[in-house]
């Protein structure tokens, strides 16, 4: 089956500068690689995502980028804000519906 | 437009003690899913449903843990007996379908279990 890892596992940056949270996949036939912010207390909330047909994405302050050749996919976040503040995963999913998750990276931004 | 609702949010039993929980998925949402969250780690899949039918349980633990999903709408997942290390936050996920964006997932706030 499919299997996730993510990195860093913890990440601090001050307010303004940038963050990036990297994952590999190890599924060649994955095809869709969402990105999940969770707060305290919450379920994770899709903040964008990228299909296999697709090398980048952006959505105003966040970014994706994917690498099927090294099987790995990134999240570019500018500009934080303490707000942005939570823990992080990945997840890559396979044709059949099958989601798997990386642990998490919890994001600390500075004021 | 209502989002996935779970209950209870919270819930503190004493071991060997049955619980369930109750999941609501987005309306018209074809595909239900229960994970299980361990603290600081990613949320691990139990069980998937298209409409009715179980089509992924191969990680449910199925001596102690069952799920159903009567009539393809709401969804109940239960433990009995429940065990120290079934304490966990249970989140409840639900899809349009393969067959509409395709595997987009919307998850409910969950629901903590504490085993005592």
């Amino acid at each position: 089956g499919e299997n996730v890892e993510q990195h860093p596992s913890t990440l601090s940056v001050q307010e303004g500068d940038s963050a990036v949270i990297k994952c590999t996949y190890s599924d060649s036939a994955s095809n869709y690689f969402p990105w999940y912010k969770q707060e305290l207390g919450k379920g994770p909330q899709l903040i964008i995502d990228i299909r296999s047909n697709v090398g980048e994405k952006k959505d105003q302050r966040i970014a994706v980028t994917l690498n099927k050749t090294a099987k790995h996919f990134s999240l570019h976040i500018t500009e934080t804000q303490p707000e942005d503040s939570a823990v992080y995963f990945c997840a890559a999913s396979l044709p059949s519906n099958d989601m798997r998750f990386g642990a998490g990276t919890r994001l600390t931004v500075k004021p | 437009e209502a989002g996935v609702v779970q209950s209870p949010r919270y819930k503190i039993i004493e071991k060997k003690q049955p619980v369930a929980f109750w999941c609501n998925p987005i309306s018209g949402h074809n595909t239900l899913y229960w994970y299980l969250q361990n603290l600081g780690q990613g949320p691990e899949l139990l069980i998937r449903y298209e409409n009715e039918e179980a089509v992924d349980d191969s990680q449910l633990p199925k001596d102690r843990f069952s799920a159903e999903r009567l009539k393809g709408v709401d969804s109940t997942l239960k433990i009995q007996p429940a065990e120290l290390g079934d304490s966990a936050v249970y989140l409840c996920a639900s899809s349009p379908g393969p067959a509409v964006a395709k595997n987009i997932q919307y998850f409910g706030a969950g629901t903590r279990l504490s085993v005592l």
